[in-house]
């Protein structure tokens, strides 16, 4: 299994909302990160986790609110967010330390 | 910082067509990505690579680490081949990635 999986595929939010993106991996990768990408841009590193420990911020607004349940899981809280932050959100997954990186499908958020 | 090229930015092609897609980058590394992205999208990793070359079906990934130099290759492209392909480096810690612009293919039947 060399999945990463996201839901939702889709999610429209109002400004004044509270979502959550989610993410699993099975893989026992022990990093798991949180990119945006807008359109016709390359992703942009928001989060890192390494051990179900925050290692990297990347000065990302607190409107969005990163947990690490347990090893398996990564999700992405939302809440207040301008539409702006509509954008394409890849979860992702490496064994620390190495570079082979794998990435889910992507939650496409809209922001009305 | 590691600066990443990628030419050209777009290409078209038709099918059938060997296709080639170059991408530089300014600091030694240990390790390149090559990734793909369809239209609307997640991104699949196709290749990582650290040195000489890796084949996996119709595309081929070469890596010259002395010119600091990548190119994918996509022999007899077919429409669904039809995708953004960009090149990814390590970026100064262990889990940053720098990304090129990518470049965006379409394969015409």
């Amino acid at each position: 299994d060399t999945e990463v999986t996201q839901t939702p595929k889709h999610l429209v939010m109002g400004m004044t909302n509270k979502k959550s993106l989610k993410c699993e991996q099975h893989m026992g990768h022990r990093a798991m990160y949180w990119y945006k990408q807008k359109a016709k841009k390359p992703p942009e590193l928001m989060f890192v986790y390494s051990y179900e420990k925050l290692s990297i911020n990347e000065s990302v607004p607190s409107r969005f609110s990163p947990e690490c349940p347990n090893s398996s899981l990564l999700n992405l809280h939302l809440h207040a967010l301008q539409p702006e932050d509509s954008a394409l959100y890849l979860c992702a997954s490496s064994q620390v330390g190495t570079y082979t990186i794998y990435f889910g499908e992507g939650s496409w958020l809209t922001v009305v | 910082k590691n600066e990443v090229e990628q030419s050209p930015q777009n290409l078209t092609a038709q099918e059938g067509e060997f296709i080639t897609i170059n991408c530089s980058y300014s600091v030694g590394i240990s390790a390149l990505h090559w990734l793909q992205q369809h239209p609307g999208g997640g991104i699949v990793s196709l290749f990582m690579l650290s040195s000489g070359k890796k084949k996996h079906g119709r595309l081929i990934a070469t890596i010259n680490i002395q010119e600091k130099h990548s190119s994918l290759h996509i022999t007899a492209s077919h429409p669904r081949d039809s995708a953004v392909y960009i090149c990814a480096v390590p970026g100064g810690s262990n889990y940053k990635l720098t990304f090129g612009k990518g470049t965006l293919l379409t394969v015409n039947p």
